[in-house]
C-alpha cells in the first residue's frame, strides 16, 4: 500500500500570514494515464471533510485561490497564502493513483 | 445541489451487524464511483470501500476484507456499506462519499456514527 506521510503534524499560523505543509508518498502517484491523483481536503471542526485540490493543483469549485497545490512524482505541498480565521481545522492528502486508495495523517492547522 | 446523506447508524454489540445507506441527489448517480470512508474520533481518514458505477467492480481495504461489503442501487440512487462481525475498532464516522479511484471523493455526506460496545 502506499504510504502517504504529511508534516509538520500541527501548524501554528498567524492571520494573515502565509502557510504551507508537505505530503510525501511512498511511491510515485504518477498513473499510467498521464495523470497525478493527489487530493487535499479540509476538514473544519465538527464538520464533513471537504476537497479543495484535485490531480496535485486544480482547485475545486468555490475554494478561495489562496489555497493552491504543487508538487509532482512523491512530493507535494499545500499552500495558504493568507491565512484566515476559517481556514482553522485538519488537512489531508489523499492519492488516488494506486488502490488501496490512502490518506495521510493530516496536518492540524491553529491560529497562534 | 449534490446531496449525499447517511443512515442506518448506531450503537451496536461487538459481532453483530449493521447496514449503512447513503442516499444521493442531485446528480446522475449512475455514472459516478461511490466510495465510503470512516474517521474513528478524534483520528484521522480511512478509506474503507468503493464502487464502480454498475457495481461490478469492488475494492476493500485490507482491515475490512471480509467483514464489509459496499453494493448500490441505481434505481433508488442508493450506496450500502454492509458491516458483519462487528468489532470495538470499528467504531467511527462513516462517510459516503461521490468518486472512485483518481480525483475522488468531491462530495461528502455528513456521516453517520457507529458505536460498537457492549
Amino acid at each position: 500500500d502506499v504510504v502517504m506521510t504529511q508534516s509538520p503534524l500541527f501548524l501554528p499560523v498567524t492571520l494573515g500570514q502565509p502557510a504551507s505543509m508537505s505530503c510525501r508518498s511512498s511511491q510515485s502517484l504518477l498513473h499510467s494515464n498521464g495523470n497525478t491523483y493527489l487530493n487535499w481536503f479540509q476538514q473544519r471542526p465538527g464538520q464533513s471533510p471537504r476537497r479543495l485540490i484535485y490531480k496535485v493543483s486544480d482547485r475545486d469549485s468555490g475554494v478561495p485561490d489562496r489555497f493552491s497545490g504543487s508538487g509532482s512524482g512523491t512530493d507535494f505541498t499545500l499552500k495558504i497564502s493568507r491565512v484566515e480565521a476559517e481556514d482553522v481545522g485538519f488537512y489531508y492528502c489523499m492519492q488516488g493513483t494506486h488502490t488501496p486508495l490512502t490518506f495521510g495523517g493530516g496536518t492540524k492547522v491553529e491560529i497562534k | 445541489e449534490v446531496q449525499l446523506v447517511e443512515s442506518g447508524g448506531g450503537l451496536v454489540q461487538p459481532g453483530e451487524s449493521l447496514r449503512l445507506s447513503c442516499t444521493a441527489s442531485g446528480f446522475i448517480f449512475n455514472i459516478y464511483w461511490m466510495t465510503w470512508v470512516r474517521q474513528a474520533p478524534g483520528k484521522g481518514l480511512e478509506w474503507v470501500a468503493n464502487i464502480q458505477q454498475d457495481g461490478d467492480e469492488k475494492y476493500y481495504a485490507d482491515s475490512v476484507k471480509g467483514r464489509f461489503t459496499i453494493s448500490r442501487d441505481n434505481a433508488k440512487n442508493s450506496l450500502f456499506l454492509q458491516i458483519d462481525s462487528l468489532r470495538a475498532e470499528d467504531t467511527a464516522f462513516y462517510y459516503c462519499a461521490r468518486g472512485g479511484p483518481g480525483s475522488t471523493c468531491d462530495y461528502w455526506g455528513q456521516g453517520i456514527l457507529v458505536t460498537v460496545s457492549s
